[in-house]
């Protein structure tokens, strides 16, 4: 296990276009969670995971994204209808139960033209 | 609300320390350390539970203050391989750490 791996690492698309990320975490955690991450900024959190059930989403998250985590291991994140202020790095993290630090993954950057 | 940090760029020569800070208007329960290389993940350094806790990671220590509402990191004899963004977390909510508020991140240059 080499640790969180995110896929695509980079991502171009038109405005108005679907797209969708995709997060496999370290095998033994068994919370995930998804950032955003824009220039000059800390991460921003967006939602989380425990196993398969999404307990915590930001109001950042507008109806234009989804996540999921169906078998409680890998998970995605999907924006539609993708707008140019969605162009942003995607983190995925995961962690131990009960575990205070977070394994990051290199992240997926988005650019929306 | 977010924390503060300060300052928002640090330039150094190899051997020299800096410190970083993070304090907040809200109260701290505790502050997660990270550092983030161009174009990588974030990487956990530490994190203080308590108020007045100092850790150390090699030659990178912290102390929070939870009265005063901050943190603070010390690099000391920097190396080249400090070079990247610091970013302080702090909980959204006490008791909740999976979900923490960051930061805008300190730069820090290490040269030869």
């Amino acid at each position: 296990d080499t640790g969180v791996s995110q896929d695509p690492r980079h991502k171009i698309t038109k405005r108005g276009q679907n797209v969708t990320f995709r997060c496999d975490p370290i095998s033994e955690h068994n919370r995930l969670y998804w950032y955003r991450q824009t220039l000059g900024q800390g991460p921003e959190f967006l939602t989380y995971f425990q196993n398969e059930a999404q307990l915590e989403k930001s109001r950042l998250l507008s109806d234009r994204f989804s996540a999921e985590r169906p078998k409680g291991s890998f998970s995605t994140l999907e924006i539609q209808r993708t707008e140019q202020g969605d162009s942003a790095m995607y983190l995925c993290a995961s962690s131990f139960p009960g575990a205070n630090v977070l394994t990051f993954g290199a992240g997926s950057r988005l650019t929306v033209l | 609300q977010q924390p503060v940090q300060s300052p928002q760029a640090v330039i150094l020569r190899e051997g020299e320390d800096a410190v970083i800070n993070c304090s907040s208007s809200k109260a701290l329960y505790s502050v997660h350390w990270y550092r983030q290389k161009h174009g990588e993940a974030p990487v956990f350094l530490m994190i203080l539970l308590k108020g007045g806790e100092q850790k150390g990671h090699e030659k990178i220590s912290a102390s929070f203050n939870e009265k005063k509402q901050q943190s603070s990191l010390y690099l000391t004899a920097s190396q080249l391989s400090y070079s990247g963004t610091y970013f302080c977390g702090t909980p959204i909510n006490a008791g909740n750490n999976r979900k923490l508020i960051w930061g805008l991140g300190t730069s820090l240059a290490v040269n030869p």
